[in-house]
C-alpha cells in the first residue's frame, strides 16, 4: 500500500524566509502528485499538480518538484508571508486511481 | 461564480443511524469527489462521480455510498453509523477530468459527530 510521509510535521519561520516542505512516498508508480493547503475553517485549496512525466510546476512564489525514482517531492515557498501559515498536504495518485494523502506540515510564518 | 457548497455544515447522529450529505459543485463542473478527514487517519479519498456514474473509488466499506444527479449535485450516504465515522467530510469539484488530473475546488466540509 502506498504510504505518504511529510517532514517536518510542523515548521515555524520568520517572515521573508524561503522554505522547503518535503513529501516522500513508498511506491514510485504514481500518476501524478498534488500539493494542497488547508486553512482552519476555510477548507482545502489545491496549489499545484505535477503530472508523472513532469519534474516541476510553478505558481507565483510556489515551486513544486517531483523525483519519482527517489519517491520524493518538495514544495518551495519563496519570501514567506504570514498569510502562508496553514497546513500543507501532498497527495499522490496511484494504484486503482486512488489518492493517498500525506500527514501534512503545519507551517507558521512569524511576522 | 459561486463556490462548492456543502450541506449541512454540522451534523450529530447516533450509532446505527444513517446520514446523507449533500454537495453542489461549481456551476459547469461535472466531477464531484468526496473525502473523509479524521485526526487518526488523516485525509482519505472516498469516491468520485462524473456524469452520474462512479468513476473512481477509494478503500472504504460498502456502508459508504454516493450518487450524482443530472445537475451534477452529489450526495453521500453512510449507513449504520459507527463512532469512527465521526469526521470532516469534504467534497471537491472539477470540470471534467476529476481529482486525478485537474485542479480541485473544495467545499467547506460537513462535520459529522457520531455519538
Amino acid at each position: 500500500k502506498q504510504e505518504v510521509t511529510q517532514i517536518p510535521a510542523a515548521l515555524s519561520v520568520p517572515e521573508g524566509e524561503n522554505l522547503v516542505l518535503n513529501c516522500s512516498f513508498t511506491d514510485s508508480a504514481i500518476y501524478n502528485l498534488q500539493w494542497f493547503r488547508q486553512d482552519p475553517g476555510k477548507g482545502l485549496t489545491s496549489l499545484l499538480l505535477i503530472q508523472s512525466s513532469q519534474r516541476e510546476q510553478t505558481s507565483g512564489r510556489l515551486n513544486a518538484s517531483l523525483d519519482k525514482s527517489s519517491g520524493r517531492s518538495t514544495l518551495y515557498i519563496a519570501a514567506s508571508q504570514p498569510g502562508d501559515s496553514a497546513t500543507y498536504l501532498c497527495a499522490v495518485i496511484a494504484g486503482a486511481n486512488n489518492l493517498f494523502f500525506g500527514t501534512g506540515t503545519r507551517l507558521t510564518v512569524i511576522p | 461564480k459561486a463556490g462548492v457548497t456543502q450541506t449541512p455544515r454540522y451534523l450529530i447522529k447516533t450509532r446505527g443511524q444513517q446520514v446523507t450529505l449533500s454537495c453542489s459543485p461549481i456551476s459547469g463542473h461535472r466531477s464531484v469527489s468526496w473525502y473523509q478527514q479524521t485526526p487518526g487517519q488523516g485525509l482519505q479519498f472516498l469516491f468520485e462521480y462524473f456524469s452520474e456514474t462512479q468513476r473512481n473509488k477509494g478503500n472504504f466499506p460498502g456502508r459508504f455510498s454516493g450518487r450524482q444527479f443530472s445537475n451534477s449535485r452529489s450526495e453521500m450516504n453512510v449507513s449504520t453509523l459507527e463512532l469512527g465515522d465521526s469526521a470532516l467530510y469534504l467534497c471537491a469539484s472539477t470540470k471534467t477530468g476529476g481529482p486525478l488530473v485537474e485542479t480541485q475546488y473544495f467545499g467547506p466540509g460537513t462535520r459529522l459527530l457520531v455519538l
